[in-house]
């Protein structure tokens, strides 16, 4: 699985765009980018994920790059309750996450 | 209804005893696991179950072990404690794919030995 790097923390006003980037360079043409978030004291929850075209669900969108070394997860809105850890992951199924440090997004009011 | 659940959501214990945590998911998902996030809030996995066959074990010591009476529970079985088993115990659910798997997770079962 290709290592992930992400800023080790970041703050977002309440109701702004957060982006949070996540730069895979080794990643292989078959490692999907997941992102998965840990509210604190809860189990991680699946935020979304993508090989290679921009995805958007109803929590946030992903946007890959052309060249698939970086990716970065846009929650439009951000509110107090997207205070979380935000884990990307390259891997080719869901089995054997490997959960680095991720980023510690804090939403301020 | 919880999609996966795990009991008891805390447990204090003693060193030297036995204990288990249980797990069950109603996605009707084949593959199950468990992750153990220590103090420092390192999540890593210790094992999954697919189709009851033991499919990854990281280096987690034989006292660990995990029980799978069908495909909706896996248990996860701890002899004798010891301080550094406290943690915090994930249980997890996927459905085998192709490549795009997302796990489940349930809320946790905060682990302290004294």
């Amino acid at each position: 699985d290709a290592k992930t790097t992400q800023p080790t923390s970041m703050d977002c006003a309440e109701g702004r765009a957060a982006n949070l980037p996540c730069n895979h360079s080794t990643i292989s043409g078959n490692e999907y980018v997941y992102w998965y978030r840990q509210i604190h004291s809860q189990g991680p929850q699946y935020i979304i994920h993508g090989l290679k075209n921009n995805e958007t669900n109803e929590m946030a969108s992903l946007i890959i790059t052309e060249d698939r070394k970086s990716s970065t997860l846009i929650l439009p809105h951000a509110t107090l309750r997207d205070t979380a850890v935000y884990y990307c992951i390259a891997k080719t199924g869901a089995n054997n996450l490997f959960f680095g440090t991720g980023t510690r997004l804090t939403v301020i009011p | 209804d919880t999609a996966v659940s795990q009991t008891p959501k805390y447990l204090v214990t003693q060193m030297g005893n036995d204990k288990s945590i249980k797990c069950e998911q109603n996605l009707g998902h084949d593959t199950m696991y468990w992750y153990k996030q220590d103090s420092k809030k390192f999540l890593k996995i210790m094992f999954s179950y697919n189709n009851k066959e033991l499919i990854i074990n990281e280096t987690v010591p034989n006292r660990f072990s995990p029980k799978s009476p069908d495909k909706a529970h896996l248990n996860l079985h701890i002899n004798s404690l010891e301080l550094g088993d406290s943690a915090v115990y994930f249980c997890a659910s996927s459905q085998e794919g192709t490549g795009r798997d997302i796990q489940y997770f349930g809320a946790g079962t905060r682990l302290s030995v004294l």
